[in-house]
C-alpha cells in the first residue's frame, strides 16, 4: 500500500492566492482527516470525514478554508484568499473501522509545507 | 477541555540508555491513545496505539503504557539509539471512527553517541 498521499509536498506563494492542497487516503479507508501544525500551536484538527460526509470543521480557522471530499479516495483542502499565517505544514490522515489493524488507527501523509509571503 | 500534556519538551540521553516519555491527558474517557514518531520535516509515523480496554502494547524496543484513572500514558524505550532521536507525540482519540485526534506537543529526544 501506498499509505497516505498528499499534494504537493512543497507551496509557496503569494498572499491573496488560492491554495489548494490535495489528499488520497489509504484505500479501504473510511475516515480522513485534515491537521495542522505550527510551531506555536502544535498539530490541530481542522476537519474530518466519515464516508466522505464531514462530520466536524470546528477548527476550520474561518471561511477562508475550506474543504471538499467528492469521493472516498480524494479530498482538497482551499485557501482562498491566502494569508501570512496561514503558513504551516498540512497533513492528511485516514483510518479504518474495520480490519486490518487496530481500529480507528490514524495513518498520516508526508504533509504540504505551505509558505505564503 | 481536552488537553494533551507532554513531560518532557526535550531530553537528551546518551546512547544506551533506557528512557521514559510521559504523556498526560485531562478526560479519561479515550477511546484510544496512539504514539507517533516525527523525524525532522517528516510526517507522523504510527508507532503504537493502545485501545481503551489495554493496559500496555509492545513494540520492539518500545513499550507504551495506559492508565485511565490517572490520564496517563508512558512511552519506554529500552537500550536507545542515536536512530531514535526524534520528537515523540502522544495522541488521545476520544470519538473512534467519529473521532480526531488530540496531540501534545511532544518530546523532542535525542540520543548521543
Amino acid at each position: 500500500d501506498a499509505g497516505v498521499i498528499q499534494s504537493p509536498r512543497h507551496e509557496v506563494t503569494e498572499m491573496g492566492q488560492e491554495v489548494t492542497l490535495r489528499c488520497k487516503p489509504i484505500s479501504g479507508h473510511n475516515s480522513l482527516f485534515w491537521y495542522r501544525q505550527t510551531m506555536m500551536r502544535g498539530l490541530e484538527l481542522l476537519i474530518y470525514f466519515n464516508n466522505n460526509v464531514p462530520i466536524d470543521d470546528s477548527g476550520m480557522p474561518e471561511d477562508r478554508f475550506s474543504a471538499k471530499m467528492p469521493n472516498a479516495s480524494f479530498s482538497t483542502l482551499k485557501i482562498q484568499p491566502s494569508e501570512p499565517r496561514d503558513s504551516a505544514v498540512y497533513f492528511c490522515a485516514s483510518s479504518s473501522n474495520g480490519p486490518p489493524g487496530p481500529l480507528y488507527e490514524q495513518y498520516f501523509g508526508p504533509g504540504t509545507r505551505l509558505t505564503v509571503t | 477541555k481536552q488537553e494533551v500534556t507532554q513531560i518532557p519538551a526535550a531530553l537528551s540521553v546518551p546512547e544506551g540508555e533506557n528512557l521514559v516519555l510521559n504523556c498526560s491527558f485531562t478526560d479519561s474517557a479515550i477511546y484510544n491513545l496512539q504514539w507517533f514518531r516525527q523525524d525532522p520535516g517528516k510526517g507522523l509515523t504510527s508507532l503504537l496505539l493502545i485501545q481503551s480496554s489495554q493496559r500496555e502494547q509492545t513494540s520492539g524496543r518500545l513499550n507504551a503504557s495506559l492508565d485511565k484513572s490517572s490520564g496517563r500514558s508512558t512511552l519506554y524505550i529500552a537500550a536507545s539509539q542515536p536512530g531514535d532521536s526524534a520528537t515523540y507525540l502522544c495522541a488521545v482519540n476520544y470519538g473512534g471512527s467519529q473521532g480526531n485526534l488530540i496531540f501534545g506537543k511532544g518530546t523532542k529526544l535525542s540520543v548521543k553517541p
